[in-house]
């Protein structure tokens, strides 16, 4: 198994609503990522967790909120969140965090804020 | 501030024609290249990388790219294009080797009509 999976695949949420997008790897990875890609603009990281623990925050608003439970999972909790907070959430693996290690993406949950 | 630039946004070529798409990106020591790939629908994946060595590197799928530090260029080729790689595709740079962490490219879309 070398994917990576999102759920849901598409999402709509009001911005009183909590909800959660889920990623999942069985490739025995220890680094999990969390990218963020507007339409028609490039993939931009988010966090980057290490041995399940948040290694990198790149200065993402508290109204995001990952969590990685285990090394096969990587949550997002998303709360309050503004309709310009619509985009792709692209989720990574790699074995490690050495740049010689390939990332593996997921197809990406396309979340819409109303 | 480090940055990855994509300068042709939109490409259609005809079948057999030849791909050439510019990447540029900014001095920031030393640097990690890479190419993504995003068929319609699906996730990101890697065409080519370059660390080191040869500055000519080939990558799956007939893909090639070109890594000439005087120009800050890591331009992605492919000699004859097929309809289907129509597709987005992603430079991307790793700085200083910073931990599997990448700046992407604005990506440039292309079209390969039949």
């Amino acid at each position: 198994d070398t994917e990576v999976t999102q759920t849901p695949k598409h999402l709509v949420m009001g911005m009183t609503n909590k909800k959660s997008l889920k990623c999942e790897q069985h490739m025995g990875h220890r680094a999990m990522y969390w990218y963020k890609q507007k339409a028609k603009k490039p993939p931009e990281l988010m966090f980057v967790y290490s041995y399940e623990k948040l290694s990198i925050n790149e200065s993402v608003p508290s109204r995001f909120s990952p969590e990685c439970p285990n090394s096969s999972l990587l949550n997002l909790h998303l709360h309050a969140l503004q309709p310009e907070d619509s985009a792709l959430y692209l989720c990574a693996s790699s074995q490690g965090r050495l740049i010689n290690e390939k990332l593996f993406f997921g197809s990406g949950t396309q979340l819409s804020v109303l | 501030a480090q940055s990855v630039s994509q300068h042709n946004h939109h490409v259609i070529l005809s079948e057999a024609a030849s791909l050439e798409l510019g990447c540029n990106y900014s001095y920031g020591g030393t640097v990690n290249l890479f190419w993504y790939v995003q068929y319609p629908g699906q996730h990101l994946q890697l065409l080519l990388k370059y660390f080191s060595g040869d500055p000519l590197v080939k990558g799956i799928k007939g893909f090639e790219a070109e890594f000439i530090k005087s120009k800050f260029s890591f331009n992605l080729r492919k000699p004859s294009v097929q309809w289907s790689d129509t597709a987005e595709y992603f430079c991307a740079v790793n700085y200083n080797n910073a931990g599997n962490m990448l700046t992407f490219g604005g990506g440039t879309r292309l079209m390969v009509k039949p």
